[in-house]
């Protein structure tokens, strides 16, 4: 049963903590991306990466950090840098020949106290 | 800055009728045009997608149409139902970046 799962669902941290987003894929793709999604808005690129050991900034990257050292593993951290953290964030993967159609994952509601 | 602009925000539809929901762009290098459908507490599901060589595209219920000359493309959805309720997104993409830019979301819900 292929698929990406993201834990955890919900997640509580205080401020000024760093925290670890897990994200796993078993689809075999090559390419893995990071969004965050606020109430009312559509989703806003984090970062992505296209290869192991590779990756590169999306449009809000500040305050967060990535590591891509398996294919199927992206997690990120957001770490007390990351003014607003409080958001619902997805993790989505797609295949190399089709950037286009990517897969998102359930997502992790992230609330900081 | 903006470079994709969704409409409506909410949609309230009765059971049967037709959903039509709007995304505006103003970048002319994208060339993959995909709607994806959202329900609540779960990530979004690629629903529909289109390429800029045709103007419409027909899946089901699901009708994109799409117009380059106006930058813009549509999503219709036909004979409604209530398991149609959820958020959906239009998100045009340019292959090479290897991003989607998503729209700000439109909140349909159909009454039973």
């Amino acid at each position: 049963d292929g698929g990406i799962t993201q834990s955890p669902k919900y997640l509580f941290r205080k401020e000024g903590q760093n925290v670890t987003l897990s994200c796993e894929q078993n689809l075999n793709h090559d390419a893995m991306y990071w969004y965050r999604q606020d109430p009312g808005q559509g989703l806003r690129l984090i970062y992505y990466s296209q290869i192991v050991n590779d990756f590169q900034k999306g449009d809000i990257a500040e305050g967060y950090s990535v590591s891509r050292e398996k294919k199927e593993s992206f997690p990120l951290t957001v770490t007390s840098a990351q003014k607003n953290p409080t958001a619902f964030y997805l993790c989505a993967s797609s295949t190399s020949q089709n950037y286009n159609e990517q897969f998102f994952g359930p997502g992790t509601r992230l609330t900081v106290l | 800055q903006q470079q994709v602009k969704q409409s409506p925000q909410s949609l309230i539809v009765q059971k049967g009728g037709i959903s039509i929901i709007n995304c505006a762009y103003e970048n002319t290098a994208f060339d993959y045009f995909p709607w994806y459908q959202q329900f609540p507490g779960k990530g979004p599901a690629l629903l529909i997608a289109i390429r800029p060589d045709v103007s419409e595209k027909k899946e089901g219920r699901f009708t994109i149409s799409f117009n380059k000359s106006a930058k813009q493309f549509s999503l219709h959805i036909m004979d409604s139902q209530p398991g149609d309720s959820a958020t959906y997104f239009c998100a045009p993409s340019r292959g090479s970046a290897r991003q989607l830019t998503f729209g700000s979301g439109t909140q349909l819900t159909v009454l039973p």
